[in-house]
């Protein structure tokens, strides 16, 4: 199984809601990360965990809060958002040691913040 | 801080040989990686780098160049599959830091 599993794949939220992304893995990595994707731009990193530890966080503000419950899960809880915020948010996972330092990607959460 | 340059588009024909260029300037250096992402998709892995020299991986092959803070992607024998963005990806360190570069939209045309 290489597969990192993303929910929901759509998100319509108001800027005064709260609502979680969830992301999944199975292939025992112990690196975890979000990234923000915006139309026409690379993916930015938001958070990196290791080990279930929380281990970057590019500034992001305090309305993205990361959680990490287990190896297999990641999840972003995200709260009182702007419109600007809307964006592609990935998952990636990454074995990271070594030569393994390929990242698997989910296919996203698409974010409208109305 | 830190930067990744690629030219922005790139337009090639069918069954011809394309380079992708990468220019760095980053804090930490641990290696170079190339990720494809097709419109809609996710981002897929092609190869890494972190020693100076080529490595091939069939029609793909990725070069670095340490001193010159260099790379590129190199893709032969195009197919119209091959239409997508490309990306450079610099890891920092062994913080498992991953940070992307401008990306470079190809265009494969018959």
């Amino acid at each position: 199984d290489t597969e990192v599993t993303q929910t929901p794949k759509h998100l319509v939220m108001g800027m005064t809601n709260k609502k979680s992304l969830k992301c999944e893995q199975h292939m025992g990595h112990r690196a975890m990360y979000w990234y923000k994707q915006k139309a026409k731009k690379p993916p930015e990193l938001m958070f990196v965990y290791s080990y279930e530890k929380l281990s970057i966080n590019e500034s992001v503000p305090s309305r993205f809060s990361p959680e990490c419950p287990n190896s297999s899960l990641l999840n972003l809880h995200l709260h009182a958002l702007q419109p600007e915020d809307s964006a592609l948010y990935l998952c990636a996972s990454s074995q990271g040691q070594g030569r393994n330092t390929e990242a698997f990607f989910g296919q996203g959460t698409r974010l409208t913040v109305v | 801080g830190q930067s990744l340059e690629q030219p922005s588009e790139v337009t090639a024909v069918e069954g011809a040989i394309v380079q992708i260029n990468c220019t760095y300037q980053t804090s930490g250096f641990y290696g170079l990686s190339w990720y494809q992402q097709h419109d809609g998709g996710a981002p897929t892995f092609l190869s890494y780098n972190a020693l100076d020299g080529l490595e091939e991986t069939g029609r793909f092959s990725s070069f670095l160049s340490r001193s010159d803070s260099y790379g590129y992607l190199l893709l032969q024998e195009l197919q119209m599959k091959d239409s997508a963005s490309y990306f450079c990806a610099v890891r920092m360190d062994s913080s498992y830091k991953l940070i992307f570069g401008s990306g470079t939209r190809l265009l494969v045309r018959p």
